[in-house]
């Protein structure tokens, strides 16, 4: 069965602080995707990063750098230098990486950042 | 940029009635789908919809819950007699052609069942 965990469930941390977000899966499949979605407090849910299990290079844009450690099982999501926008619940998800594109998503509980000034 | 499309904003219900819940893809993606968030936990798939059929559905999408795309553009979801329970964030998504592509989600209807 495939299960995402983000152990965090709220983090508060002064602007211009890093903040690490944790995210560890389970999943049976040789192949999947792990993603990053934002929910900020208006509600919608903003994609913001997909990554391929066999490529486990590290990502950055700009603030945001993505840590895919396949040992661990690990998608660890880093905001540097945070912002008071970048408050939001954060989520990690899953899905397998099968022949059809119609994968449900599998989601974890969240992390809710909150950045004060 | 394009965007899914969903309305309502927000539904207010009684107990019992008949709900649908709208969405517009993005108009080149061919798989649609449906999350739910009961207010304050994870996202939860209820059903993926490929080919004018049900691809896949969760335990959640019972007998009281279709979808259907009635037209090219369109992607309905219809709860029948709505309960308590209903009340959540519903969140349609699509996904374009080819392997793995990424779902983009649109801003939800909020359900509100009194």
């Amino acid at each position: 069965a495939q299960k995402v965990t983000q152990a965090q469930t709220e983090i508060s941390v002064v602007e211009k602080e890093d903040v690490t977000l944790d995210c560890v899966y389970e999943t049976r499949d040789t192949t999947y995707y792990l993603f990053w979605y934002k929910q900020p407090p208006s509600g919608e849910l903003v994609f913001l990063i997909r990554r391929n299990s066999f490529d486990e290079q590290n990502e950055i844009s700009g603030r945001y750098s993505w840590n895919f450690q396949k040992s661990t099982s690990s998608f660890n999501f880093t905001i540097t230098a945070s912002q008071v926008v970048d408050s939001a619940v954060y989520f990690c998800a899953l899905s397998e990486a099968g022949y059809s594109s119609a994968s449900k998503i599998i989601f974890g509980s969240g992390t809710r950042l909150s950045i004060r000034p | 940029e394009p965007e899914v499309t969903q309305t309502p904003s927000h539904q207010v219900t009684q107990m019992g009635q008949e709900v649908i819940l709208r969405c517009v893809p993005i108009s080149n993606h061919l798989y649609f789908y449906w999350y739910r968030q009961i207010l304050g936990q994870k996202v939860e798939f209820l059903v993926s919809f490929y080919n004018n059929e049900i691809s896949e559905k969760s335990e959640i999408f019972d007998d009281q819950f279709s979808v259907e795309r009635p037209d090219g553009s369109n992607f309905t979801l219809k709860i029948r007699s709505t309960k308590l329970e209903d009340s959540a964030m519903y969140f349609c998504a699509s996904s374009g052609p080819g392997r793995g592509n990424i779902q983009y989600f649109g801003a939800g209807t909020r359900l509100s069942v009194l």
